[in-house]
């Protein structure tokens, strides 16, 4: 039982690149969300989702793109990096929402140059 | 706008003692309160859920209250071992929508 998987662990992008950062889940949970954590600013929602085809914007929305294809995956799609978001990301899911536990990945740690 | 604190940042304590950690929060009409631990370079793990019509869950060594009027949660930790060293959040959810708001968190280092 693998629980939350984020790949990759590490990722160092020039400013403008793009990317995707995955995230997936092997517990047939229905909700998932992206978190960014920095250092003075805590975790901070990025995008979540209630269940595939669904999704909605957190706290900070802008610059990431989510799509939810399948119950499994939910990656975030970094459009043009820019150095302000050099940062921790965490995937999160929970069985149907957030008035439940949720299960973290270990995170990608992510620096725009 | 719902404001989640965590005070202390930081706690030193050594092996063996009872201690508490603290979260407030400013907004009342919540719909859950989470606590959470973080490992160094590792993702958050779930402690204890208590949902608002709760006043207290216990977990082993782990005890969380509530006081939604207040506004307040703590956090008490038995026998502290030098495995409870570790970054301690909470996070409460309420009328924001599919989202939790996170304090910063509290430092723990529970020396031999």
């Amino acid at each position: 039982n693998a629980g939350v998987t984020q790949t990759p662990k590490f990722q160092v992008l020039k400013t403008g690149q793009s990317m995707t950062l995955q995230c997936a889940q092997d517990m047939n949970h229905e909700y998932m969300s992206w978190y960014r954590q920095d250092p003075g600013m805590g975790l901070r929602l990025i995008h979540y989702s209630v269940g595939a085809g669904i999704t909605d914007q957190g706290e900070v929305p802008n610059g990431y793109n989510v799509s939810r294809s399948t119950t499994e995956d939910f990656p975030l799609r970094l459009l043009s990096a820019a150095p302000s978001q050099t940062s921790v990301y965490f995937c999160a899911s929970s069985y149907s929402g957030i008035n439940q536990p949720q299960h973290f990945g270990d995170g990608t740690r992510l620096s725009i140059l | 706008k719902q404001e989640v604190t965590q005070i202390p940042a930081a706690l030193s304590v050594p092996e063996g003692e009872n201690l508490v950690l603290n979260c407030s929060f400013t907004d009342s009409a919540i719909y859950n309160l989470q606590w959470f631990r973080q490992d160094p370079g590792k993702g958050l793990t779930s402690l204890l859920l208590i949902q608002s019509s709760q006043r207290e869950q216990t977990s082993g060594r782990l005890n969380a209250s509530l006081d939604k009027s207040s506004g307040r949660s703590t956090l008490y930790i038995a026998a502290s071992q030098p495995g409870d060293s570790a970054t301690y959040l909470c996070a409460v959810s309420g009328n924001q929508g599919g989202k939790l708001i996170f304090g910063q968190g509290t430092e723990l280092s529970v020396k031999p």
